[in-house]
């Protein structure tokens, strides 16, 4: 299987800060086919990010992903009060489709 | 808007079978999308199940392989999660999400993009 690592496990932010955060799997996942989803309590998660760079209908510019073989980044620039969430990255070329464990964004 | 809606029992016993369907609306379930299966134990983060597509081709964890059977009715626009020989490790919100395929000059993967708001299944006696 495909282990998908998240750092930070927390991003303690202000808003308008930007914040950076690290999606490193375990071997090359093929074509880029990351995506990030944004998840806030008790609702299912929200796709933002697909093939690593690609955002989803409706998902705000602020929200841009980057990255290619083991290394990608999801950036959130301009940090809103909403942004407060966990965001996953997941990986869904290889079988069985990974998530990470997830990094909480807080907004102080 | 695509909607998914989660049925079915909200508390199993141990040993005994989960099952629960997923009824797509708004999207046909023929298609080139395949239709999932996430879990999300209580605080912890996604376990991705399974998935099928309408021919009934299915994909599973291999840590789940042999207690899971994903099924679909194409009649009904819904499809079933069936797992056996249930235990505490299994209680969890269950989602049904579906994996969108864009089929094009060049077909291209989406991810899930559409998730049902998920089911609480406690399994307890």
């Amino acid at each position: 299987d495909i282990v998908l690592t998240q750092s930070p496990g927390t991003l303690s932010l202000s808003p308008g800060e930007r914040g950076t955060l690290s999606c490193r799997a375990s071997q090359s996942v093929t074509s880029n086919y990351i995506a990030w989803y944004q998840q806030k309590g008790g609702q299912p998660p929200r796709l933002l990010i697909y093939a690593a760079s690609s955002r989803a209908t409706g998902i705000s510019d602020r929200f841009s992903g980057s990255g290619s073989g083991t290394d990608f980044t999801l950036t959130i620039s301009r940090l809103e009060p909403e942004d407060s969430a966990v965001y996953f990255c997941q990986q869904y070329h290889t079988s069985p489709f990974t998530f990470g464990p997830g990094t909480k964004v807080d907004l102080k | 808007q695509v909607q998914l809606q989660e049925s079915g029992p909200g508390l199993v016993k141990p040993s005994e079978t989960l099952s629960l369907n997923c009824l797509v609306s708004n999207a046909s379930i023929i298609g080139p999308d395949w239709w999932t299966w996430v879990r999300q134990s209580p605080g912890k983060g996604l376990e991705w199940i399974g998935e099928i597509y309408h021919t009934g081709t299915t994909n599973y964890n291999p840590s789940l392989n042999s207690r899971l059977t994903i099924s679909v009715d194409k009649s009904k626009s819904h499809f079933s999660l069936r797992l056996t020989s249930v235990s505490a490790a299994d209680t969890a919100v269950y989602y049904c999400a579906r994996r969108r395929i864009r089929v094009g000059h060049a077909t291209l993967l989406l991810g899930l993009d559409y998730w049902g708001q998920g089911a609480l299944v406690t399994v307890s006696s």
